[in-house]
């Protein structure tokens, strides 16, 4: 199992730029997030999806959007880059709900947006 | 909301001393408590959980018992290693809430030899 894989490993964007962040597990676990870490922070839940067309806003979506099409990909699209973009993004996703349930973190993507 | 607190850092410690990590909590519900460490260079993974009061988590000689009377999930080991070297987060997962993590801002931990 390659668990969950996240690229790229690191981009830098233009202000105005999109780009897209992609992430993919194998553990085929229904429940899939997108956070992000700035530093001296814990992370921030950006958008979240319990299963395959079904997403919802965390506490920060703004600027962003995602999709899922598959039980496997949840891609995370950013439209018009700014510098307040500039983070570290991790992808996690977990088998089901619970409250109990581990997450799984992929090795995250550093975006630098200038 | 549900928010995690924990102690301001960076901690550094000698190799073989005793380390404790605090971590308070506010939660709406009954959540279940994680310890995530992340070192250098890689996303987080699990350290250790607990579901219900009194319960003890443990792994790789770290330990951290859920308090639901003073809020608190305090990370403690008694011997660090120079590998121990990391982030730690304090975090919980409201039962209800689709297993959002909430996560404290996370500490800094350095292991000198």
């Amino acid at each position: 199992n390659a668990g969950v894989t996240q690229t790229p490993k690191f981009r830098i964007l233009k202000i105005g730029q999109s780009m897209t962040l992609q992430c993919a597990q194998d553990m085929n676990h229904n429940y899939m997030y997108w956070y992000r870490q700035d530093p001296g922070m814990g992370l921030k839940l950006i958008y979240y999806s319990v299963g395959a067309g079904i997403t919802d806003k965390g506490e920060v979506p703004n600027g962003y959007n995602v999709s899922r099409s598959t039980t496997e990909d949840f891609p995370l699209r950013l439209e018009l880059a700014a510098p307040s973009q500039t983070s570290v993004y991790f992808c996690a996703s977990s088998f089901g709900q619970g409250g109990e349930e581990t997450q799984y973190f992929g090795p995250g993507t550093r975006l630098l947006v200038l | 909301g549900d928010s995690v607190t924990q102690m301001e850092g960076p901690v550094t410690l000698s190799e073989e001393a005793f380390l404790t990590i605090n971590c308070t909590y506010t939660a709406t519900g009954y959540p279940s408590l994680f310890w995530y460490v992340q070192y250098p260079g890689e996303g987080l993974q699990l350290l250790l959980k607990a579901t219900k009061a009194d319960d003890k988590g443990s792994n790789k000689g770290f330990e951290a018992t859920y308090r639901k009377e003073t809020t608190s999930f305090h990370l403690e080991k008694g011997s660090v290693q120079v590998s121990d070297s990391a982030v730690y987060f304090c975090a919980l997962s409201d039962l209800g809430a689709n297993s959002k993590l909430t996560f404290g801002k996370g500490i800094t931990l350095s292991v000198r030899p």
